[in-house]
């Protein structure tokens, strides 16, 4: 498609749930950016990928979360056991190089009650 | 490590004012530049782009930005805000580090243009 789609747009999960939000780059697109934006502030940077293969994991927290970009599924992004301090909108972009610039997605909204 | 920061939180302007956001970088190779507007609720889009050529860059919306290489500078401007314009900013940079491209945001100026 011509756009990022994220679903869902709303997830609500309590403490200690595991919460799974999906990402389907624009067709074409080899590289697919995971952000967090907590409370509207900076995003933080948390993983790419070039096509299937991880390409930058520096900031992912590695012991709840982890991710997957596998053919013909959208990509993932999976947070076990989750925490209050989890909560943030969870953004998706996509490139079609690692140079060019990012086409976001609307965004996932996680709540942790 | 490089960063990106944007000096100014919070600007509120009247319609019709001129607007500079400043964007500074630390980083010494070479760097695309590009700044982000996300409107309320919704995503973030791509206002402009810099790559190479010319330093001066003009984007949507009458939006433009200059590249001070000197300065490590990446400034954007409007001559004549509306009151549509009313969003969040982040100017990001894009590196190649280790391999890897690596985008950087910075923490986004909130303008708030007063009708």
């Amino acid at each position: 498609g011509e756009e990022v789609a994220q679903t869902p747009k709303h997830l609500v999960r309590g403490e200690g749930q595991k919460a799974k939000l999906y990402c389907a780059p624009i067709k074409g697109h080899s590289y697919v950016f995971w952000y967090q934006q907590v409370l509207k502030n900076e995003f933080k940077f948390l993983i790419s990928f070039q096509n299937e293969n991880v390409f930058d994991e520096t900031g992912m927290p590695k012991e709840r979360f982890s991710a997957k970009c596998l053919p013909n599924s959208p990509c993932s992004l999976e947070i076990q056991a989750t925490k209050l301090e989890d909560s943030a909108v969870y953004f998706c972009a996509s490139s079609p190089t690692g140079a060019q610039p990012q086409h976001f997605g609307d965004g996932t909204r996680l709540s942790i009650l | 490590a490089q960063s990106v920061s944007q000096h100014n939180h919070h600007v509120i302007l009247s319609e019709a004012a001129s607007l500079e956001l400043g964007c500074n970088y630390s980083y010494g190779g070479t760097v695309n530049l590009f700044w982000y507007v996300q409107y309320p609720g919704q995503h973030l889009q791509l206002l402009l782009k810099y790559f190479s050529g010319d330093p001066l860059v003009k984007g949507i919306k009458g939006f433009e930005a200059e590249f001070i290489k000197s300065k490590f500078s990446f400034n954007l401007r409007k001559p004549s805000v509306q009151w549509s314009d009313t969003a969040e900013y982040f100017c990001a940079v894009n590196v190649r580090t280790s391999g890897t491209y690596k985008y950087i945001f910075g923490t986004g100026t909130r303008l708030k243009v007063l009708a």
